[in-house]
């Protein structure tokens, strides 16, 4: 079946506009994750969703960074007054509930959307 | 804090020969582990993970991973390489910590590079 999709898959803005990155996750996956990827580092968590609500937002850096995902599917993450910092790759997951155990299943990431703020 | 470490930026062998990748965990409580894999311009794609049971753990494309709780280790492994393994690798480790939030927290990847 389709795995996660996320769009653009390159964008480039300017110092201080605001951004909109999209994740499609696996139809059906309840969470999603938004992780943040720097040149030669590994993913850093950003943000949980269960269904529509943030469950964890503990990992977005600021103010600047907001989440969304108004109808427990597609999700869209906000950058506002973009900083030079913010340049990276953002990846998106998905993953089903395992309700036996109530824990998330296994993560399925996305390609990612390459964000250069010059 | 939890943390995982891959101690080898790059790991170089000959296609053929056996691969180790290793990663070392630091958590508090039963840990979940993960390996995924990076090509060029990609996405992570999921290979294999630990989360209770048999220590040796089998994934895709021939690959496996041993659990070593008194090492806290996880190293990754095949038994003979191929040109196309040659990508870079992410351990991973499930927060206990975070509740049933299941947020993942990554090593700094090691680059596999496999010579013909």
């Amino acid at each position: 079946g389709a795995g996660v999709s996320q769009t653009p898959s390159n964008k480039v803005t300017e110092k201080g506009k605001y951004v909109e990155l999209r994740c499609d996750p696996i139809s059906g996956h309840t969470a999603l994750y938004w992780y943040r990827q720097s040149l030669g580092q590994g993913p850093e968590f950003l943000i949980y969703f269960q269904g529509t609500g943030a469950a964890d937002d503990s990992g977005l850096p600021n103010d600047r960074f907001f989440a969304v995902r108004p109808e427990g599917s597609v999700s869209t993450l906000k950058i506002q007054r973009t900083e030079r910092g913010d340049s990276a790759v953002y990846l998106c997951a998905s993953s089903a509930w395992d309700s036996a155990v109530r824990v998330t299943d296994t993560q399925y990431f996305g390609p990612g959307t390459r964000l250069t703020v010059l | 804090a939890q943390s995982v470490a891959q101690p080898e930026d790059q790991v170089n062998v000959a296609e053929g020969n056996p691969l180790t990748v290793k990663c070392t965990y630091s958590v508090s409580g039963n840990p979940y582990l993960f390996w995924y894999v990076q090509y060029p311009n990609r996405g992570l794609q999921f290979l294999l993970k630990y989360i209770t049971g048999d220590n040796l753990v089998k994934g895709s494309y021939g690959f496996e991973a041993e659990f070593n709780k008194s090492q806290t280790s996880f190293h990754l492994k095949k038994p003979s390489a191929l040109v196309s393994d040659s990508a870079l690798y992410f351990c991973a480790v499930r927060d206990p910590g975070s509740s049933n939030t299941g947020k993942l927290i990554f090593g700094q990847g090691t680059t596999l590079q496999v010579k013909p």
